[in-house]
């Protein structure tokens, strides 16, 4: 069975200041990891995905995650936090790009000016 | 890419009435596609894998009479909420994995009110 564990339901940050989310699985086989965005009322947007290729995954909006496996942590950063950066962001895990999702309980950024 | 819909985006119905959604792959053919559900301010929870020209295979603890799945082509999976009940009210989404790129597409989800 898979499934991820997302540490911190709210995490609030500075605009300008470092983004951590942090989000940890677990899997009997080699995982494929998936961060997405959420924005109000709407659907979900892939951030990036971790596919058993690089372990430093490089996403869109500079967003970035490492696959450590040794910790079994795929946390999500941002440099720089932009006021549009304020969403929902689900960590997910799957067995591949095309099976089911298993998503985290989610971790709501909010961005203070 | 490649766009997975949804029909209808919102929908208000009476307690009791049945409600289909539809999930469509507008340019790419989809033999399995996925049913899931949000809660407000809550994660996604999977429902169903829509398999077609077979039956769904619902997740443990969802009423697969309740939640009736159709996968009528390689384009097209139906949700059927049947008997709805105001419970039922949530945001329901829809996702298709890619035939190209290794990847995923979820559609926009469609809110569903049942009052």
């Amino acid at each position: 069975a898979q499934s991820v564990t997302q540490l911190g339901s709210h995490v609030s940050v500075s605009e300008g200041a470092l983004v951590l989310l942090r989000c940890n699985y677990s899997s009997s086989v080699p995982p494929y990891l998936f961060w997405y965005v959420q924005y109000p009322n709407q659907g979900l947007q892939l951030l990036l995905k971790y596919t058993s290729a690089a372990t430093l995954v490089k996403g869109i909006n500079d967003f970035e995650a490492e696959f450590k496996k040794s910790e079994t942590s795929f946390h999500l950063t941002k440099p720089s936090a932009h006021m549009s950066d304020a969403a929902e962001y689900f960590c997910a895990v799957g067995y591949s790009s095309a099976s089911k999702i298993i998503f985290g309980s989610g971790t709501r950024l909010s961005i203070r000016p | 890419g490649a766009v997975v819909s949804q029909h209808p985006s919102r929908v208000i119905c009476k307690s009791g009435t049945s409600v289909k959604i539809e999930c469509r792959s507008l340019d790419f053919q989809a033999t399995t596609m996925f049913w899931y559900r949000q809660f407000p301010k809550k994660s996604l929870m999977l429902m169903a894998t829509s398999n077609e020209g077979s039956k769904a295979t619902y997740e443990q603890g969802v009423e697969k009479d309740k939640f009736l799945i159709n996968h009528a082509s390689l384009t097209l999976s139906t949700l059927t909420v049947t008997s709805a009940h105001p419970e039922d009210s949530s945001f329901y989404i829809c996702s298709a994995p890619g035939d190209v790129e290794e990847t995923q597409y979820f559609g926009p989800g469609t809110r569903l009110l049942v009052l």
